[in-house]
This record gives C-alpha cells, structure tokens and sequence, in this order.
C-alpha cells in the first residue's frame, strides 16, 4: 500500500532555532500534503496544504512566515519551523492523498521539543 | 465541512464485536464518511470510507443510515491492537482534505 515516510521522528531543539522537517511519498507521488499538529490529549488540527510548485495555503491563524512549507517534488514535502519556542513543542503529522477522491496516508509524525 | 459527533469513550471486551456511532445529521449529498484511527504517538491510519451503502473491508464494515445521517463503524472482533482513537470525519473527497474533531477513544479489556 502507499507509504508516507516522515523525518526525524522526534527531535530537541534549543528555543530561538529553526527545524525542519520532511514528508516523503515513497511509491506514489503527491501533487498536494498535508501538515498537521496535535498538542497533547487534542485533535489533530490542519495547518496547511502544501501544493507540489506552488505556495501552499494555510489555515486561518497559522504563521506562514513561521511555518515555512516547500514541496518542491512529487515526492517530497518540508516544514521548517523557525524560530522555534517552547510553545511550538508539539506532534506535527504530514499526509497525502494517492489521487483526487483516494483516502489520505499519513506519516508517522515527528515530535518536536524545544527547550 | 459538515460536523460529525462521537461520544467521547467506549470500552469492549477482546474477541467480541464493537459498534462506534457517529452522527452527522448535516451531511450534505456530496459529502464521504470516512474512518480513521490513530495508536498512541502515531499518525492516523485509514479504516474505511463510504458513501451511501454500506462497506465491508478487511479491517471493519461501515453501516451507513439509510437517510444518511447516521453512521456505524462495525469492528468485528476487538483485540487489543484496536486500541485507539477513532475519528468520523465528512468529506466531499475533492481534494481529501480532512477536518478532524475529537474523536472516540476506543479501550479493549484482555
């Protein structure tokens, strides 16, 4: 079945640094991603879209410029967030659908921890 | 996208058969049911999704209200490896994007 691959798993990081994260589809490619976040004992909530060649398109009340998304192959997708602080800890979850009407595969999330 | 709402917990004995309703008496024609769970510090993981009739696949059938406001997710026998959150979420499926709410968060007793 299809696979989406994300990296690292978790990772530490000093506050006032930047992280970058990556989404891979390894036997389908992906035109469109996306990335979510989940805070403990909550939902995972949509942050934004990531469109293959294209600026991807956030939801209301997520920093662009703090969240910065480039998917820049069929395959590939990252999320840098900059700057990081303490309240940006957090489980960030990409996905991808296999086509137009085909149910999202999700990545396994990576848990980010600024100190 | 039309709201959908869970109760907030279920608990189930292992081997027997679970039943996880989910109401979305808003659902509008065009709108999918889907099916997704998620293990502890996993990502979520696809169940199953529909339409109108009722869907049967290797991990759960999906029984769908005839009026369609209403859905079931059928678990035919729990093990403890269902132990998760599982979330109904309504789609038109265009460009699969998902609203996730709450969720049901599901317990197997041994």
């Amino acid at each position: 079945g299809a696979v989406v691959s994300q990296h690292p798993s978790w990772v530490i990081c000093k506050s006032g640094t930047s992280v970058k994260i990556e989404c891979r589809s390894l036997d389908f490619q992906a035109t469109t991603m996306f990335w979510y976040r989940q805070f403990p004992k909550q939902s995972l909530m949509l942050m934004a879209t990531s469109n293959e060649g294209s600026k991807a398109t956030y939801e209301q009340g997520v920093e662009k410029d703090k969240f910065l998304i480039n998917h820049a192959s069929l395959t590939l997708s990252t999320l840098t967030v900059t700057s990081a602080h303490p309240e940006d800890s957090s489980f960030y979850i990409c996905s991808a659908p296999t086509g137009n009407y085909s149910p999202l595969h999700f990545g396994n999330g990576t848990r980010l921890t600024v100190t | 996208d039309a709201k959908t709402t869970q109760p907030n917990s279920m608990e189930s004995n292992e081997e027997e058969p679970v039943h996880l309703p989910c109401n979305h008496s808003t659902i509008s024609g065009t709108d999918y049911i889907h099916w997704y769970r998620q293990l502890p510090s996993q990502g979520p993981e696809y169940v199953i999704h529909g339409l109108t009739s009722n869907v049967n696949n290797r991990m759960a059938s999906l029984a769908i209200a005839e009026d369609r406001k209403s859905s079931t997710l059928i678990l035919h026998r729990a093990t403890l490896r269902d132990a998760a959150v599982y979330y109904c979420i309504l789609s038109t499926g265009a460009n699969s994007k998902l609203t996730f709410g709450k969720g049901i968060t599901l317990s197997v007793r041994p």
